[in-house]
């Protein structure tokens, strides 16, 4: 058990839904980080957040946006979404801001299934 | 643009025998490079990570892996598998100097026969 939890454990919806995934960092860290895995395109960065501001984006789509709150929770919203979005999203925290050398602790993932 | 390359899809190995996993990776500076372990349906545990120093890194579940910076590679070794061992395997690797992204390798899935 890494300490990040991450709710709900299973979405299904339907194409052009909105969704928003919820994640909660270990206690102390100050990092959250959001991934997208899917079998064609692999584990992607979409974006990282230090202590409420974002620090860098990867590939995140514009109909994707994530914010982190003041308790150092995040959210993503997915919106208008298509099929090619289901996939594990997975979020992952650290204790510093850097993206790059931090370790960064994974939640189980949120699977999404678009139908 | 920082790369990893993981060429091994996935590898077959037998309970007890010694496991390579290559990683080979593209950056201009030093890297930051890890090795990282996603049992099914769970999310990803650090296994090692190598900054500077000793080019050949010890991780937790009798796992270690040598930096070569002359073949821009970061393999993965372990003595002796366990069947537990089965599972994927990702190599990453961060940009040094301030830089805010880790960047994944594809991942190779390991199968462990009895």
């Amino acid at each position: 058990d890494s300490g990040v939890t991450q709710t709900p454990k299973h979405l299904i919806t339907a194409t052009g839904q909105r969704v928003t995934l919820r994640c909660s960092p270990r206690s102390g860290d100050l990092s959250v980080y959001w991934y997208q895995q899917s079998l064609d395109q692999g584990l992607q960065f979409l974006i990282h957040y230090y202590n409420g501001e974002e620090r860098a984006k990867g590939n995140i789509l514009e109909r994707f946006s994530a914010q982190q709150f003041p308790d150092l929770h995040s959210e993503l919203n997915l919106s208008s979404l298509e099929l090619g979005d289901s996939a594990l999203y997975f979020c992952a925290s650290s204790v510093g801001g850097s993206g790059s050398t931090d370790t960064q602790y994974f939640g189980p993932g949120t699977r999404l299934t678009v139908l | 643009a920082q790369s990893v390359t993981q060429p091994d899809i996935h590898i077959t190995v037998s309970e007890g025998a010694s496991l390579e996993l290559r990683c080979n990776y593209s950056y201009g500076a030093t890297p930051y490079l890890f090795w990282y372990v996603q049992s099914p349906g769970q999310g990803l545990q650090l296994l090692l990570k190598y900054f500077s120093g000793d080019t050949l890194v010890q991780g937790i579940k009798g796992f270690e892996a040598e930096f070569k910076r002359s073949q821009s590679s970061f393999n993965l070794r372990k003595p002796s598998v366990h069947w537990s061992d089965a599972a994927e395997y990702f190599c990453a690797v961060g940009a040094g100097g301030g830089g805010f992204k880790t960047i994944f390798g594809a991942g190779t899935r390991l199968f462990v026969k009895a």
